[in-house]
């Protein structure tokens, strides 16, 4: 296992469209977490998964975002009629269930919505 | 909404020289990370510091942690060109557990390292 794994690395979609992202944590990792990062700016928390059970969403997550962990394993995040201002970098982090422990963060999704 | 704030936003040093950055914070808290970014890659984990703790260190890293003025710093000795990085710091919340647990990173604007030859 060499780390979070996110696919794909960069995606090019029209407006209006629906993409979706794949995120492959460290399979010992229970939490799983997605944050977005537009340039110039620190990565902001979108949502996060214990295990399968998705605990907290930001309000940055709008309706038109859906993520899944299903059986606790890789995460998917969808975003339904994409918008340009959804153009950012998509980062996928996973780590173990201790509070005081590190994030181990994947190379993220980068999108551009033209 | 971001939690932290770095200071300063950019910082350019000769290689060799000490880097410090900064970073305060709003709330109270479980522990502080610092992170390092370089151009269009993922985070990495640089050093954790919780928040009964006052400083460490990790290699050529020096993190100290004063809760009382909400604020942390961040001090790379010696630098080198390969330094050259965005830096965040990233804080848990303390209080904000419920059910399973909650825990959320959240990240500060970072400060943008560059360390010439």
């Amino acid at each position: 296992d060499t780390g979070v794994s996110q696919n794909p690395r960069h995606k090019i979609t029209k407006r209006g469209q629906n993409v979706t992202f794949r995120c492959d944590p460290i399979s010992e990792h229970n939490r799983l977490y997605w944050y977005r990062q537009t340039l110039g700016q620190g990565p902001e928390f979108l949502t996060y998964f214990q295990n399968e059970a998705q605990l907290e969403k930001s309000r940055l997550l709008s309706d038109r975002f859906s993520a899944e962990r299903p059986k606790g394993s890789f995460s998917t995040l969808e975003i339904q009629r994409t918008e340009q201002g959804d153009s950012a970098m998509y980062l996928c982090a996973s780590s173990l269930w201790d509070t005081n422990t590190e994030a181990f963060f994947g190379q993220g999704t980068r999108l551009t919505v033209v | 909404s971001q939690q932290g704030e770095e200071d300063p936003q950019a910082l350019s040093i000769q290689e060799g020289e000490n880097a410090t950055m900064n970073c305060s914070y709003k709330t109270s808290i479980n522990n502080l990370q610092w992170y390092r970014q370089n151009s269009g890659r993922g985070l990495v984990h640089l050093i954790l510091i919780r928040s009964n703790e006052r400083e460490k260190h990790s290699g050529r890293l020096r993190v100290t942690l004063d809760t009382s003025k909400k604020s942390s710093s961040l001090l790379i000795t010696a630098s080198r060109a390969a330094d050259t990085a965005s830096y965040f710091c990233a804080t848990v919340r303390s209080g904000t557990y419920s059910g399973a647990g909650s825990y959320q990173l959240t990240f500060g604007k970072g400060t943008k390292l560059s360390v010439i030859p």
